[in-house]
């Protein structure tokens, strides 16, 4: 069963500052979906960014960039001039893509804070 | 708007009573989820079903029920035999590599 690690259960980060959030993860598939998903107090889920593992080229979304390095089943999130909206829970999660297994599997978390 | 609805949104148990959660999604998914919160847990899968009239446990599924009766609906039945009820839960719905997730509903058990 593929497992998803999320080591640091706390983090913090000045305003405008960048701040890196890590996440492994345990598959012996080839070809899966990554996701980072942040959860603000009103506890809804909301996609940040998305990675498809056959692709090389890591994944941008504005402030939000993945570093994906698939031979180390790492994939770690980089937020950039960080804003105080950016605190959250952020989840990281594995899809497979095997028929019967789509449903995604959750690391258990990093709360992040950003100080003004 | 396509979305998904859980109701209610606080919810109190008493011990040894059943309660059944409300999921409903207007997105059009065939697959739909159930997963539970807690503090330094993450989300934890209790039970999915990818067609009506078919589901799967999850993880954690034991002192869980669900029904599939519908496309758009994925009742969750937290019974007795739940020792440790009192959780946030998360529904969630997806279509492919869409996902979409309801605002929750949190039981406590008084």
């Amino acid at each position: 069963a593929q497992t998803v690690t999320q080591s640091q259960p706390e983090m913090s980060v000045q305003e405008a500052e960048t701040v890196t959030l890590s996440c492994t993860y345990d598959t012996s598939e080839s070809d899966y979906y990554l996701f980072w998903y942040k959860q603000p107090p009103s506890r809804q889920m909301i996609l940040v960014i998305r990675q498809e593992a056959y692709k090389q080229q890591n994944a941008t979304e504005n402030r939000f960039s993945v570093n994906f390095q698939k031979a180390a089943k790492s994939f770690s999130l980089k937020i950039s001039d960080s804003q105080l909206g950016d605190a959250a829970m952020y989840f990281c999660a594995y899809r497979s893509l095997k028929g019967g297994s789509e449903k995604l599997v959750f690391g258990k978390g990093t709360k992040l804070t950003v100080n003004p | 708007d396509g979305g998904i609805t859980q109701s209610p949104k606080y919810l109190f148990r008493k011990e040894g009573q059943n309660v059944t959660l409300s999921c409903e999604q207007n997105l059009n998914h065939d697959a739909m989820y159930w997963y539970r919160q807690d503090p330094g847990q993450g989300l934890r899968l209790i039970y999915y079903s990818q067609i009506v009239n078919d589901f799967q446990k999850g993880d954690i599924a034991e002192g869980y029920s669900v029904s599939r009766e519908k496309k758009e609906s994925f009742p969750l039945t937290v019974t007795s035999a739940q020792k440790n009820p009192t959780a946030f839960y998360l529904c969630a719905s997806s279509l492919q590599e869409s996902w979409g997730f309801g605002s929750g509903t949190r039981l406590t058990v008084v």
